[in-house]
């Protein structure tokens, strides 16, 4: 089974300085995929980044980059340069190579506000 | 590209009754997933169907059930609704199943109060 491990309280940033949301992850699976989505209060779910296990290179999107460390089991997100609408929930996800497990297994969450 | 459409946005229902939620992938993705979304819970796996066929249930009563057409279009039902049913009920689409390196693209979501 596949476990997500997110244990930061609410987390709080000052505009333009970058913040890191850690996340662990354990599975047994050697193949699999790590996300970050950023849900803010309205509800919806965005997907900002992914790192596949066998990348060999720290996955970026923008403002964002995945600080992956395989033989740790984490997977933080780094957000650079933070804004005022970067203020919203995290959630980090797996998923498994395997057709009969292929659904995403969901952190806790965490919550960042951004100060101005 | 339109994104994934879920309708409706808001339901308010009563103890006993039923709902279908209606969710509209994203044009060409052929896999949909159905997520209950409580506070108390977090992010929990519903189902996921691919080529109309269920592929994966999460732990859930078979209250819940779902289904998918040949558009790729998924319905999702609850039947004789209870308190604890009230959540926010996300879909999600992706192009295939069973590959890690998918990511889900969600849509906005059912918030589903149960009174």
């Amino acid at each position: 089974a596949q476990k997500i491990t997110q244990t930061q309280p609410g987390m709080f940033v000052q505009e333009k300085e970058a913040v890191t949301l850690d996340c662990t992850y354990d599975t047994s699976d050697q193949s699999y995929g790590l996300f970050w989505y950023k849900q803010p209060s309205s509800g919806e779910m965005i997907f900002l980044i992914y790192q596949g296990s066998y990348d060999e290179q720290n996955a970026t999107e923008g403002r964002y980059s995945l600080n992956f460390q395989k033989a740790r089991k984490s997977a933080n997100l780094v957000i650079s340069a933070s804004q005022l609408g970067d203020s919203a929930m995290y959630f980090c996800a797996m998923r498994v190579n395997t057709g009969a497990n292929s659904k995403l297994t969901f952190g806790k969450g965490i919550t960042l506000s951004v100060r101005p | 590209k339109a994104g994934v459409t879920q309708t409706p946005r808001y339901l308010i229902k009563t103890r006993g009754q039923q709902v279908t939620l209606s969710c509209s992938p994203i044009s060409g993705h052929r896999s949909v997933s159905w997520y209950q979304q409580t506070p108390g819970q977090g992010l929990q796996f519903l189902f996921e169907y691919f080529s109309e066929t269920q592929r994966n249930k999460g732990n859930f009563p078979g209250r819940f059930s779902g289904r998918q057409f040949s558009n790729s279009r998924s319905e999702m039902n609850v039947s004789t609704l209870e308190l604890g049913d009230s959540a926010l009920y996300l879909c999600a689409s992706s192009l295939g199943t069973g590959l890690s390196n998918q990511p889900q693209h969600f849509g906005d979501g059912t918030r589903l109060s149960i009174l």
